[in-house]
């Protein structure tokens, strides 16, 4: 089956430190991966994408890489500043049928 | 401006009431999605559209209804048989092409008491 296992939160950085949030996951075939971002009392954004292995998805600071030989997509970022506090979602689609399944989330906050 | 709206922001109703929350795109995708978010929780699927008059139940559509007749419009009814409906509702849009992703409205936070 299919299915995204993301690292327990929260989170909580100083500004300017280095950010890691681990997602692992379980797919059939190749599946896209994806990163979204969620603000207080708002909708998910996407934050940044990876379509096969070895891609690099980057946005804003942000990277990821899928992996397919651990079948992860960390996400990372150098230095994240107190606007990047937020929740983080780990996501796969299987590319068939239209299903998309996340991670739990993972409440990051950057105190100054 | 392309997007996905949903309306209201704030909902509140009575017990035993049914609910109707609205979730209007104009990016012409053809599937469309309502999630469920409770507090420090991830989403669980509710119901989903891949074409106009016909959709399918997620993991959670007990208590829940909904209707797509026109490509742009995809409602979401909460009755009275969902037993604890007081949660963060997100619809969203995807376009079905490989490798797209998903699109989300800025969600309705329904609380009944």
């Amino acid at each position: 089956g299919n299915s995204v296992t993301q690292m327990e939160g929260p989170v909580t950085l100083s500004e300017e430190a280095f950010l890691t949030i681990n997602c692992t996951y379980t797919a059939t075939g190749y599946p896209s991966l994806f990163w979204y971002v969620q603000y207080p009392g708002e909708g998910l954004q996407l934050l940044l994408k990876a379509t096969k292995a070895d891609d690099k998805g980057s946005n804003k600071g942000f990277e990821a890489t899928y992996r397919k030989e651990t079948t992860s997509f960390h996400l990372e970022k150098g230095s994240v500043q107190v606007s990047d506090s937020a929740v983080y979602f780990c996501a796969l689609s299987p590319n068939t049928g239209n299903q998309f399944y996340f991670g739990t989330g993972t409440s990051l906050t950057v105190i100054p | 401006d392309g997007g996905i709206t949903q309306s209201p922001k704030y909902l509140f109703r009575k017990e035993g009431q049914n609910v109707t929350l609205s979730c209007e795109q104009n990016l012409n995708h053809d599937a469309m999605y309502w999630y469920r978010q409770d507090p420090g929780q991830g989403l669980r699927l509710i119901y989903y559209s891949q074409i106009v008059n016909d959709f399918q139940k997620g993991d959670i559509a007990e208590g829940y209804s909904v209707s797509r007749e026109k490509k742009e419009s995809f409602p979401l009814t909460v009755t009275s048989a969902q037993k604890n409906p007081t949660a963060f509702y997100l619809c969203a849009t995807g376009d079905s092409s490989y490798n797209s992703p998903l699109h989300f409205g800025n969600g309705t936070r329904l609380t009944v008491t």
